[in-house]
């Protein structure tokens, strides 16, 4: 069955620093792999999704997540961390149904 | 979210008591998912639908039951509920090119 590993559970950066949030994978087939964000008390919203076309994969809010087969990764990142950048990020593969990581909650310092 | 809804947003009941939770869609989408979300967990699919009356467990369905008589409504009821499982549950749809729409979300706590 698939899975997703999530490296860290709480990431803190600065405002205007770069956020790199790690998401390692786990498909014995091609998978469709996908960031979701959770601002409190809210449900998931879709950040972006690979689905076997292009492996850099650009999001809303300037986040993008490359594809890396060999090293089974789907890495979250955005150049510059701003203040309402701060929420939980869930990393999910799907080969038919829908596998979440625990998730890392990310952390904006001014 | 636009087009799926979950009721009721919060709920108080009582061990041993059986629980139903709601989740309809105006999207006309075939598949439909229950999830669980706990801390240090993220979230755990319950059961999910892919139609009317077409249902199949999840990793986490121990406790749980799930009906779907019509193509917008999926409840999940919990037969006796426990206090494990007191929890947020979420309600989502599969849409276009495989992404999933969730509901905002139905906070359940079981005394």
């Amino acid at each position: 069955a698939q899975s997703v590993t999530q490296l860290g559970s709480h990431v803190s950066v600065s405002e205007g620093a770069l956020v790199l949030l790690r998401c390692n994978y786990s498909s014995s087939v091609p998978p469709y792999l996908f960031w979701y964000v959770q601002y409190p008390n809210q449900g998931l919203q879709l950040l972006l999704k690979y689905t076997s076309a292009a492996t850099l994969v650009k999001g809303i809010n300037g986040f993008e997540a490359e594809f890396k087969k060999s090293e089974t990764s789907f890495h979250l990142t955005k150049p510059s961390a701003h203040m309402s950048d701060a929420a939980e990020y869930f990393c999910a593969v799907s080969v038919g149904d829908m596998r979440f990581g625990a998730g890392t909650r990310l952390t904006v310092k001014p | 979210d636009a087009g799926i809804t979950q009721s009721p947003r919060h709920k108080v009941t009582e061990t041993g008591t059986p629980v139903t939770l709601r989740c309809h869609q105006t999207e006309n989408h075939r598949y439909m998912y229950w999830y669980r979300q706990d801390p240090g967990h993220g979230l755990r699919l319950i059961h999910y639908s892919y139609g009317v009356k077409d249902t199949d467990k999840g990793e986490v369905s121990d406790g749980y039951s799930v009906s779907r008589s019509k193509t917008e409504d999926f409840l999940l009821t919990l037969e006796s509920a426990t206090s494990s499982q007191t929890s947020v549950y979420f309600c989502a749809i599969q849409g276009d090119h495989y992404g999933y729409t969730f509901g905002s979300g139905t906070r359940l706590t079981v005394v």
